[in-house]
C-alpha cells in the first residue's frame, strides 16, 4: 500500500486566494512526522512545514499551514492568499517512528499554478 | 554554509557505463541518503546511511552501490548503467533525531542513460 498520497496532479488557484493541497497517509507506528517540501521549476526542494503525531495543533509557517486529521490520516497543505511565486511542484513525505530517522517516504505531488 | 553539494548536476551515459554521483554535507549530520525522482512518482529511497561506514537499502536499491567512509561524504556508484536509471537523483542528510527532523537536499543531478 501507498505510505503517502496525493490525488490530486495539478491543481489552479487564483493569485490572492487560498488553496488546499490534499496529502493522506498510512501507517500504524503511533509515532511518526510529516512534512511539505516544494519543488519550483528550478528543481531544488524546499521544506516548508512540520507536523509532528502527537503535536495538538496544527502547524503554522507564515502563509502555509498543515490541516491535521489524525483519525482520518490526512495532512492538508493549506496555503493562504496566493503568489504567483508558489507556482510549482507540492510533496507531501512522511516519517515513521524512533528508528526511521533517515527513510522519508513522498507522495507524488501536486503542481500548484497560481492565476495572475 | 554549503548545506549539501551534488556533482555533477548533469550527466548523460551509454549503456553499460559506470559513474560516481558525488554527495557532500557540511552540517555534520549524521543521517545521509540518495533518492530518485521520476515522472509521476514522487522521490523514492535508493540507499541510505545512518553513520561512517554503516549504508542499508531503501526502496529501490538495485543497480547502485553506496558507501560511507566519513561523516561528509555519501557517494552514489552506478557499476553498470541502464535507460531505467534515466532519472533526477537527489542526496539528502538529516539529524537522528526525533521532532522536525528535516531533510536538507542537495540541488540534484540530471541523469540521462542512451
Amino acid at each position: 500500500a501507498q505510505k503517502i498520497t496525493q490525488t490530486q496532479p495539478g491543481m489552479f488557484v487564483q493569485e490572492k486566494e487560498a488553496v488546499t493541497l490534499d496529502c493522506t497517509y498510512d501507517t500504524s507506528d503511533p509515532s511518526y512526522g510529516l512534512f511539505w517540501y516544494k519543488q519550483p521549476s528550478s528543481g531544488e526542494m524546499i521544506f516548508l512545514i512540520y507536523q509532528g503525531s502527537y503535536d495538538q495543533q496544527n502547524a503554522t509557517e507564515g502563509r502555509y499551514s498543515l490541516n491535521f486529521q489524525k483519525a482520518r490520516k490526512s495532512a492538508n497543505l493549506v496555503i493562504s492568499a496566493s503568489q504567483l511565486g508558489d507556482s510549482a511542484m507540492y510533496f507531501c513525505a512522511m516519517r515513521e517512528g524512533p528508528r526511521n530517522f533517515n527513510k522519508f517516504y513522498f507522495g507524488s505531488g501536486t503542481k500548484l499554478n497560481v492565476k495572475p | 554554509n554549503a548545506g549539501v553539494t551534488q556533482t555533477p548536476k548533469f550527466q548523460v551515459l551509454k549503456t553499460g557505463q559506470s559513474m560516481t554521483l558525488q554527495c557532500a554535507q557540511d552540517m555534520n549530520h549524521e543521517y545521509m541518503s540518495w533518492y530518485r525522482q521520476d515522472p509521476g512518482m514522487g522521490l523514492r529511497l535508493i540507499h541510505y546511511s545512518v553513520g561512517a561506514g554503516i549504508t542499508d537499502q531503501g526502496e529501490v536499491p538495485n543497480g547502485y552501490n553506496v558507501s560511507r567512509s566519513t561523516t561528509e561524504d555519501f557517494p552514489l556508484r552506478l557499476l553498470s548503467a541502464a535507460p531505467s536509471q534515466t532519472s533526477v537523483y537527489f542526496c539528502a542528510s538529516n539529524r537522528g533525531s526525533s521532532g522536525a527532523n528535516v531533510l536538507t537536499f542537495g540541488a540534484g543531478s540530471r541523469l540521462t542513460v542512451l
